[in-house]
């Protein structure tokens, strides 16, 4: 299994510009979860998804913000407009809820974003 | 609110000498408490993790210890080396497979 992939590796944008980032979960999962890394406020959720549908957005900093999930084989977080203090690494996980299962979450290598 | 208190922040071991992480959660809702463990460049993985019906889960040189009335546990690295040295992060969930609360990060460093 190629695990969670996510695009691009790195970004480098301007502030004021739109960001996409990106997520294939691993095939068979269930759930996909959208994490932001800083080190002044760590590993924050921003987003969960069951089966596709949003279930938990409280996360989620502003209408700046948006998050989708089309099929249970991609995902994509916008930023739009972009500003500096969205500077972060941003994870996506996959998890397979079943009651004999690990409750393990797969992180990607995650999107490292620099916002100018 | 932070709902995942961890301690310490850094910690520093002789290589063969034990490590220990400490957190306390406020949520009683919380059924899952894993360790997850970050490379630098890395996402973090799953380490070892334990549901509070047992004080105790034991992986390897690896353990966790529950005490559920305190609404603390602890992980324990036995035997440390330096290919331990990593960033550590306690969280809790209500549920397995479901959303962790994160905390803040225990940066180990384990020298030769």
């Amino acid at each position: 299994d190629a695990g969670v992939i996510q695009s691009p590796r790195h970004e480098v944008t301007e502030m004021g510009q739109e960001v996409t980032l990106r997520c294939k979960p691993i095939s068979g999962h269930n759930s996909l979860f959208w994490y932001r890394q800083t080190m002044m406020r760590g590993l924050e959720l921003l987003i969960y998804f069951n089966n596709n549908v949003p279930i938990d957005d409280s996360g989620m900093p502003e209408d700046r913000f948006s998050a989708k999930m089309p099929n249970a084989s991609f995902s994509t977080l916008k930023i739009q407009p972009s500003e500096p203090r969205d500077s972060a690494v941003y994870f996506c996980a996959s998890s397979l809820s079943r009651e004999w299962g690990t409750g393990e979450l797969f992180f990607g290598e995650g999107s490292r974003l620099t916002v100018l | 609110q932070q709902q995942v208190k961890q301690s310490p922040q850094s910690l520093i071991v002789q290589k063969g000498g034990i490590s220990i992480i400490n957190c306390a959660y406020e949520n009683t809702a919380f059924d899952y408490f894993p360790w997850y463990q970050q490379f630098p460049g890395k996402g973090p993985a799953l380490l070892i993790a334990i549901r509070p019906d047992v004080s105790e889960k034991k992986e390897g040189r690896f353990t966790i210890s529950f005490n559920k009335s305190a609404k603390q546990f602890s992980l324990h690295i036995m035997d440390s080396q330096p290919g331990d040295s990593a960033t550590y992060f306690c969280a809790a969930s209500p549920a397995p497979a479901r959303q962790l609360t994160f905390g803040s990060g225990t940066q180990l460093t384990v020298l030769p």
